[in-house]
């Protein structure tokens, strides 16, 4: 069965810098690339990471994402607490011939 | 930039039908592959379908395959979503989008309608 695999949570401290993981196989991320996604209870998922390490225009360069193989990543430094909120990646799988998103982080800043 | 306006949602009974439509305020729209992506109370993210620009390919996640159908009418510049056979664990707020993401490559062009909730209960 296909899935990506992000941590369910994590908690940092202002000022502090967070990885985000997202698993995968062959099949998605091995073959496709993975975008990162900002998403506010209410609000429409914000694009923070496009084609693995690409930002979009008007986010901060404190917003990176790497890929290696079958995994990916979101760094965020600088953490502030308007960077509360739910973190996905999402990519292609040939598997499921559709979009598969990760089960989402849920990112508290204390 | 598209702005997009989703509507259709309400309360359904199991087993009943609904429509959700997703207007684009630019005829940039007929260039674009488009998604619907859906999220379930307390739940994360979940891709739903996407068709692409022309209207010749259409996919959708296993568990609504056969009962959902996207379709996009170019001429009103206006996204579909048919759900036939409706089930309780298909209650979501449903979200007309352009994730960043076409059928063969991922960019910066990313729209989200408002979301528009559909629920299924008897």
């Amino acid at each position: 069965q296909s899935v990506l695999t992000q941590p369910p949570s994590a908690s940092v401290t202002p000022g502090q810098r967070v990885t985000i993981s997202c698993s995968g196989s062959s099949s998605n991320i091995g073959s496709h690339a993975v975008n990162w996604y900002q998403h506010l209870p209410g609000t429409a998922p914000k694009l923070l990471i496009y084609n693995n390490n690409q930002r979009p225009s008007g986010v901060p360069d404190r917003f990176s994402g790497s890929k290696s193989g079958t995994s990916a990543s979101l760094a965020i430094s600088g953490l502030q607490s308007e960077d509360e909120a739910d973190y996905y990646c999402a990519a292609w799988d040939d598997s499921l011939n559709g979009v598969l998103f990760g089960g989402g982080t849920k990112l508290t800043v204390l | 930039q598209v702005h997009l306006v989703g509507s259709g949602g309400g309360v359904v009974q199991p087993g009943r039908s609904l429509r959700l439509s997703c207007a684009a305020s630019t005829l940039i729209f007929s260039v674009y592959d488009m998604h619907w992506v859906r999220q379930a109370p307390g739940k994360g993210l979940e891709w739903v379908a996407v068709i692409s620009y022309d209207g010749n390919n259409k996919y959708y996640v296993d568990s609504v395959k056969g009962r959902f159908t996207i379709s996009r009418d170019t001429s009103k510049n206006t996204l579909y979503l048919q759900m036939n056979g409706l089930r309780p664990e298909d209650t979501a707020v449903y979200y007309c989008a352009r994730p960043g993401m076409s059928l063969t490559v991922t960019d910066a062009r990313n729209y989200w309608g408002q979301g528009t909730l559909v629920t299924v209960s008897s």
